[in-house]
């Protein structure tokens, strides 16, 4: 299947540290995007990085795509404890607009 | 930024008996829709895409007769879990596209439908 992979599933780090997630996937995209998830809630969207981008900014928020290696990272500065959260990469392919989700990566960020 | 709402937010009922979730954009229009179903410290699993106006299109996998989706206006679509079953239980979000724009290939999230069967 498409779905992506997520490393690592877990990540616990201190406040003030980076954290950094990577996503591969299997077949070619249109973008990738990343989203979070707090506990038992909806998702929100972060970033979104189109096939022909290798790296995009966004606050804290540092993206990379090597669509060769069909992977990207998620790189998240100054982590803060609200940062707490689940990410997930998703896959944007042209057939049918739908997105395809990784498995997402467990951020906790301690005091 | 655009809103997506879902209701109810808890839902919990007795086996065979049928639940209607409702999913709204509420500051823009949404030609297409989605319905996931996540399980605990899972991954979102894409059910259904609803299309405004036409038959949704399900995944493999996904009963029709089981999940019916209907999505009568640019604003609205539901999930109807018809006669639900203890493994029906699930967290279930909807996400829209908005028609036009530049942001057409961002989904906008509901914050999730819980659903206990009993």
């Amino acid at each position: 299947s498409q779905q992506g992979e997520e490393d690592p599933q877990a990540l616990s780090i201190q406040e003030g540290e980076n954290a950094t997630m990577n996503c591969s996937y299997k077949t070619s995209i249109n973008n990738l995007q990343w989203y979070r998830q707090n506990s038992g809630r909806g998702l929100v969207h972060l970033i979104l990085i189109r096939s022909n981008e290798r790296e995009k900014h966004s606050g804290r928020l540092r993206v990379t795509l090597d669509t060769s290696k069909k992977s990207s990272s998620l790189l998240i500065t100054a982590s803060r404890a609200a940062d707490t959260a689940s990410y997930f990469c998703a896959t944007h392919t042209g057939g049918g607009n739908k997105l395809t989700f990784g498995t997402g990566t467990q951020l906790k960020v301690e005091l | 930024g655009a809103v997506v709402s879902q209701h109810p937010s808890w839902v919990i009922c007795k086996s065979g008996t049928s639940v209607k979730i409702e999913c709204r954009s509420l500051d823009f229009q949404a030609t297409t829709m989605f319905w996931y179903r996540q399980f605990p410290k899972q991954s979102l699993m894409l059910m259904a895409t609803s299309n405004e106006g036409s038959k949704a299109t399900y995944e493999q996998g996904v009963e029709k007769d089981k999940f019916l989706i209907n999505h009568a206006s640019l604003t609205l679509s539901t999930l109807t879990v018809t006669s639900a079953h203890p493994e029906d239980s699930s967290f279930y979000i909807c996400s829209a596209r908005e028609s036009q724009g530049v942001y057409q290939e961002t989904q906008y999230f509901g914050p999730g439908t819980r659903l206990l069967v009993l």
